[in-house]
């Protein structure tokens, strides 16, 4: 069975400043993906980044980015000037390729407030 | 729009009074999920169907049932409701993957669910 750890379940930044949210998981698969989810208080789950197992690439979006480190089992999330409107709590979830379900497996969750 | 509508997003009952969370997708995905989220757990899947007619359990059955009888649809049911499953509900969608394509979730906005 597939894990997933976040060993941080509270972090804070200030505004415009960078801060990078730890992820680590644990699996058998040779082929998957890897995703961030960001939850803002209004509940909704939103998709922040994703991440092909076999691409070596590490995926950017926008002022979002992943340090992928396959061998080791990382998915970081780095946040570049960071806003107000991130703060939320953050979810790292993995799913296999294939398979008869599309599960995906959560972390805990960190919790990120950027101040003013 | 593309969505998943989850109804209702506020719910408070009493134990033993059966309930259904319904959930409907209009992006014609095969496959949907319903997840169940617990503060320091994360979310956990709860049930799944790959297609009309076809549902299996997730990691966190008990106490629900589900039905597919249409494509859209995914209604979740608890006969009985008890207060451990006090929670906030989410149901999501996707596309059959072919490949090593992940064509991604989509989440409705969740269900909060008290039961007293």
């Amino acid at each position: 069975a597939q894990t997933v750890t976040q060993s941080q379940p509270e972090m804070s930044v200030q505004e415009a400043e960078t801060v990078t949210l730890s992820c680590t998981y644990d699996t058998s698969e040779s082929n998957y993906y890897l995703f961030w989810y960001k939850q803002p208080p209004s509940r909704q789950m939103i998709l922040v980044i994703r991440q092909e197992a076999y691409k070596q690439q590490n995926a950017t979006e926008n002022r979002f980015s992943v340090n992928f480190q396959k061998a080791a089992k990382s998915f970081s999330l780095k946040i570049s000037d960071s806003q107000l409107g991130d703060t939320a709590m953050y979810f790292c979830a993995f799913t296999r390729s294939g398979g008869s379900n599309y599960k995906l497996t959560f972390g805990k969750g960190t919790l990120l407030t950027v101040n003013p | 729009e593309a969505q998943v509508t989850q109804n209702p997003r506020y719910l408070i009952t009493v134990t033993g009074k059966k309930l259904t969370v319904t959930c409907s997708q209009n992006m014609n995905h095969e496959y949907m999920s319903w997840y169940r989220q617990d503060p320091g757990l994360g979310l956990r899947q709860i049930y799944y169907s790959m297609n009309v007619e076809v549902t299996d359990k997730g990691d966190v059955p008990e106490g629900y049932k589900v039905s597919r009888k249409e494509k859209r649809n995914f209604p979740l049911i608890l006969e009985s409701p008890s207060p451990n499953q006090t929670s906030l509900y989410f149901c999501a969608s996707t596309r059959i993957w072919t490949g090593e394509a992940n064509y991604g979730y989509t989440f409705g906005s969740g269900t909060r669910l008290t039961v007293v």
